[in-house]
């Protein structure tokens, strides 16, 4: 069984369209993230929901909206496509909020803006 | 400069070789992670350490949190080893900051 898993795998949209990611957990986990990696293939924090409340939010534009539905699912909503939001999407997961534990991670959205 | 900071950025290994992958980061964390991302894209998580070292079959991690520095081994490499290795420190609000990523290829 897939423990994070993200849909869609590849996504080709136009600029100016909305698109959503969607992620879910099996695992339990009480915390979800978003991250962005870029084609230099740095992996950077967008946001972080724990327990359904957003705890973490880097500084994205507004037009990325994280919605978390319950805690085994965190989706992202991207309005008004940029071809500067091409990269590659990963969800993850983790165990509560204020433990340390392993982060385990979906297989990654790419997006392409053309 | 990142907060975390890794090298070599990229390493040629022959099969059989013994591989060392650093990591060192400049803030105070609470665990430190090592993360595999194979060529088909997918990110696995090796390890995570907030002290001392770690085994798990022909990798090993170890920390110093006195010198703020980590490595990864890999010993006895082979070409199913070759993958971006990246290094990631859970720092304040639990949030992971990630190294550039180290691309090993190993060739048999």
């Amino acid at each position: 069984d897939t423990a994070v898993s993200q849909t869609p795998k590849y996504l080709v949209t136009q600029m100016g369209n909305d698109k959503s990611i969607k992620c879910e957990q099996n695992l339990g986990h009480d915390t979800m993230y978003w991250y962005k990696q870029d084609s230099k293939k740095f992996l950077k924090i967008m946001f972080s929901y724990n327990n359904k409340e957003l705890i973490i939010n880097e500084t994205v534009p507004n037009r990325f909206s994280p919605k978390s539905p319950d805690k085994a699912h965190l989706n992202l909503h991207i309005n008004s496509l940029e071809l500067g939001d091409s990269a590659v999407y990963f969800c993850a997961s983790s165990q509560a909020q204020g433990k340390v534990t392993e982060a385990f991670f979906g297989q990654g959205t790419r997006l392409t803006v053309v | 400069k990142n907060e975390v900071e890794q090298s070599p950025q990229n390493l040629t290994a022959q099969e059989g070789e013994f591989i060392t992958i650093n990591c060192s980061y400049s803030v105070g964390i609470s665990a430190l992670h090592w993360l595999q991302q194979h060529p088909g894209g997918g990110i696995v998580s090796l390890f995570m350490l907030s002290s001392g070292k770690k085994k798990h079959g022909r990798l090993i991690a170890t920390i110093n949190i006195q010198e703020k520095h980590s490595s990864l081994h890999i010993t006895a490499s082979h070409p199913r080893d070759s993958a971006v290795y990246i290094c990631a420190v859970r720092s304040g609000g639990n949030k992971l900051v990630f190294g550039a990523g180290t691309i090993l290829r190993v060739k048999s």
